[in-house]
């Protein structure tokens, strides 16, 4: 029934090494965002897609790409890792309309930089 | 702009008690919607509970309710009758016009049985 699917669940790359995370919706929502969460934070918006507009964070680093394919994939790339992009990165989408917005999360995936 | 202050990093509450989870926001918008959503350890963030600035009423769902004072800018968490899984870590969020949400830095809460 999972309607926001995160794959994988737990990843490790190294230092420097390019790394995929994906994120697929069975809600048909139009609007998917990525926020990366370190521990006992608040997540934070890397960027977000409304259809297929592309809105960055001004202050996401350049190392942080994203792609989306179709309205059900959406995937991050992180271009160069470093130590300090470890975290948890949560997939999110949501319907835009007035007066609605809901988010709906992924359980998110556990990034481990070595 | 817009802020949300959670000003208690974690709070405990005995089994079948209330609690309440204090939530604070700056805005200059008018119309805007807050949020609390709940993370339990290793799972998704659902949401638990959504209020729109505009209506003066309340919102509650279930055991979950909301103090909403506008003019003050806050927005409280009541849990009535606690249970174990609704130990979390819980996020109070407001969204923008500019459809992001805000989180603020979130309070672990914690069941003691």
């Amino acid at each position: 029934d999972a309607m926001v699917i995160q794959n994988p669940r737990y990843q490790v790359t190294q230092f420097g090494k390019p790394v995929t995370l994906s994120c697929s919706q069975t809600l048909n929502h139009n609007v998917m965002y990525w926020y990366q969460q370190k521990s006992s934070q608040a997540p934070k918006l890397l960027f977000h897609y409304y259809d297929k507009d592309f809105n960055n964070e001004a202050d996401t680093p350049d190392n942080f790409q994203s792609r989306r394919p179709n309205t059900s994939f959406c995937f991050l790339d992180i271009r160069s890792p470093g130590l300090g992009d470890a975290a948890m990165y949560l997939c999110a989408t949501s319907r835009y309309a007035v007066g609605s917005n809901i988010q709906y999360f992924g359980a998110g995936t556990r990034l481990s930089v070595l | 702009a817009q802020t949300v202050t959670q000003s208690q990093p974690e709070m405990s509450v005995q089994e079948a008690e209330t609690v309440t989870l204090s939530c604070t926001y700056d805005t200059s918008e008018s119309d805007y919607y807050l949020f609390w959503y709940k993370q339990p350890p290793s799972r998704q963030m659902i949401l638990v509970i959504r209020q729109e600035a505009y209506k003066q009423q309340n919102a509650t769902e279930n055991r979950f309710s909301v103090n909403f004072q506008k003019a003050a800018k806050s927005f409280s968490l009541k849990i009535s009758d606690s249970q174990l899984g609704d130990a979390a870590m819980y996020f109070c969020a407001y969204r923008s016009a500019n459809d992001k949400i805000i989180f603020g830095k979130g309070t672990r809460l914690h069941i003691l049985p």
